[in-house]
């Protein structure tokens, strides 16, 4: 199967900074890219959808400018969260397609915000 | 959007085959059945998907009923690594979106 990775894998940062995380399709060029959301014991929550060279397509109640999205290549997408607060601590996974076909998920990245 | 009903949890022995169920009565004609499995705190894993007829790879076999209401994935001889949980999820040609269930936790005993 494909190879999709994410940097970094975990990040501890304090409330009020912001940031990014990257992930990045190793052996093939991803026409979509979508970011979930993780809380513990639960499952994953869609948050954007995200298509190379165009504006992502984020889910309902996900605030776009608090989850800022940029798809600028056909192998990489990132995801900044600013000015992270403490509610925001959770597990992001990235997973990638290309043209509709199978996703592939990256490893996830764990965010904790003091 | 479709969705889909698998139970919470199942055991199973190592080394003996295991069928987890899905039910997606709701089903359109155009949704395709995935399967992915998810380790903890790690990203899902592809498994499997198929549209009406029965599928097979090297990891497990999709069966899907004939009114495709229902599926159910195989997994031929279970291994302590196969311990996760299963996620049956089904999605559009259109727009291809995954809707995440709550999924089964499968539970191998050596």
């Amino acid at each position: 199967g494909a190879v999709v990775s994410q940097h970094p894998s975990r990040v501890i940062c304090k409330s009020g900074t912001s940031v990014k995380i990257e992930c990045r399709s190793l052996d093939f060029q991803a026409t979509t890219m979508f970011w979930y959301r993780q809380f513990p014991k639960q499952s994953l929550m869609l948050m954007a959808t995200s298509n190379e060279g165009s504006k992502a397509t984020y889910e309902q109640g996900v605030e776009k400018d608090k989850f800022l999205i940029n798809h600028a290549s056909l192998t990489l997408s990132t995801l900044t969260v600013t000015s992270a607060h403490p509610e925001d601590s959770s597990f992001y996974i990235c997973s990638a397609s290309r043209f509709q076909e199978t996703q592939y998920f990256g490893p996830g990245t764990r965010l904790l915000v003091l | 959007d479709a969705k889909t009903t698998q139970p919470n949890s199942m055991e199973s022995n190592e080394e003996e085959p295991v069928h987890l169920p899905c039910n997606h009565s709701t089903i359109s004609g155009t949704d395709y059945i995935h399967w992915y499995r998810q380790l903890p705190s790690q990203g899902p894993e592809y498994v499997i998907h198929g549209l009406t007829s029965n599928v097979n790879n090297r990891m497990a076999s999709l069966a899907i009923a004939e009114d495709r209401k229902s599926s159910t994935l195989i997994l031929h001889r279970a291994t302590l690594r196969d311990a996760a949980v299963y996620y049956c999820i089904l999605s559009t040609d259109s727009n291809y979106q995954l809707i995440w269930g709550a999924g089964t936790k499968l539970i191998i005993k050596p």
